[in-house]
């Protein structure tokens, strides 16, 4: 088993630029997680997927974020334009019909 | 407002003496409870669960209690191995009529086990 994959690993990026991140669910998973994790405010829930549709999207900090889920094996969480302030690991995790949530190795972003 | 609280932002233990980490909730609609485990550069690692119908759940040297009405759990490790040194973070999860909610975290307690 694969596990939940994540690319890229690291990105660095300009502010004002577009930045996409990457994630693949385990198979047979039916629910999708986004998460922000930062020293001040810990792990935070970005946005939630249901047999790919989205349930919560409430932590999405503003417009500047997006998220997609187009099918069952592929998600991306857009940030356009980047701000210093998005600097973060961002994580995915993918769950079964039990609730345990298994996560990725994550991405760590740094906007300058 | 945190709906899941670990108060003690590190601990400290010596190898083979048991680590206990603390974790308090505040929604009564929680009826599934979880322990991750983090180290750096790593995304969380599943631990042991206990459900709400349950107030101990064991899985060799990791025993979860769960105290309902004091809406209280802890994570026991014994006996503790260096290995063990890791951030664990406490999540739960509300069942609201019958549908999959998301996890709510805490903000983890760093574990140090020192040989």
């Amino acid at each position: 088993d694969a596990g939940v994959i994540q690319s890229p690993r690291h990105e660095v990026t300009e502010m004002g630029q577009e930045v996409t991140l990457r994630c693949k669910p385990i198979s047979g998973h039916n629910s999708l997680f986004w998460y922000r994790q930062t020293m001040m405010r810990g792990l935070e829930l970005l946005i939630y997927f249901n047999n790919n549709v989205p349930i919560d999207d409430s932590g999405m900090p503003e417009d500047r974020f997006s998220a997609k889920m187009p099918n069952a094996s592929f998600s991306t969480l857009k940030i356009q334009p980047s701000e210093p302030r998005d600097s973060a690991v961002y994580f995915c995790a993918s769950s079964n019909r039990r609730g345990v949530q298994f996560f990725g190795p994550g991405t760590r972003l740094t906007v300058l | 407002d945190q709906q899941v609280k670990q108060n003690s932002p590190s601990l400290s233990v010596q190898e083979g003496r048991i680590s206990i980490l603390n974790c308090d909730y505040t929604n009564s609609m929680f009826d599934y409870f979880l322990w991750y485990k983090k180290y750096p550069a790593e995304g969380p690692t599943f631990l042991i669960s206990i459900s709400s119908i349950k107030d101990k759940n064991e899985d060799g040297r990791f025993t979860v209690f769960l105290n309902k009405s004091a809406k209280h759990l802890s994570l026991h490790i014994v006996p503790s191995q260096p290995g063990d040194s890791a951030v664990y973070f406490c999540a739960a999860r509300a069942n609201y009529g019958g549908s999959q909610g998301n996890l709510i975290f805490g903000k983890g307690t760093k574990l140090s086990v020192k040989p």
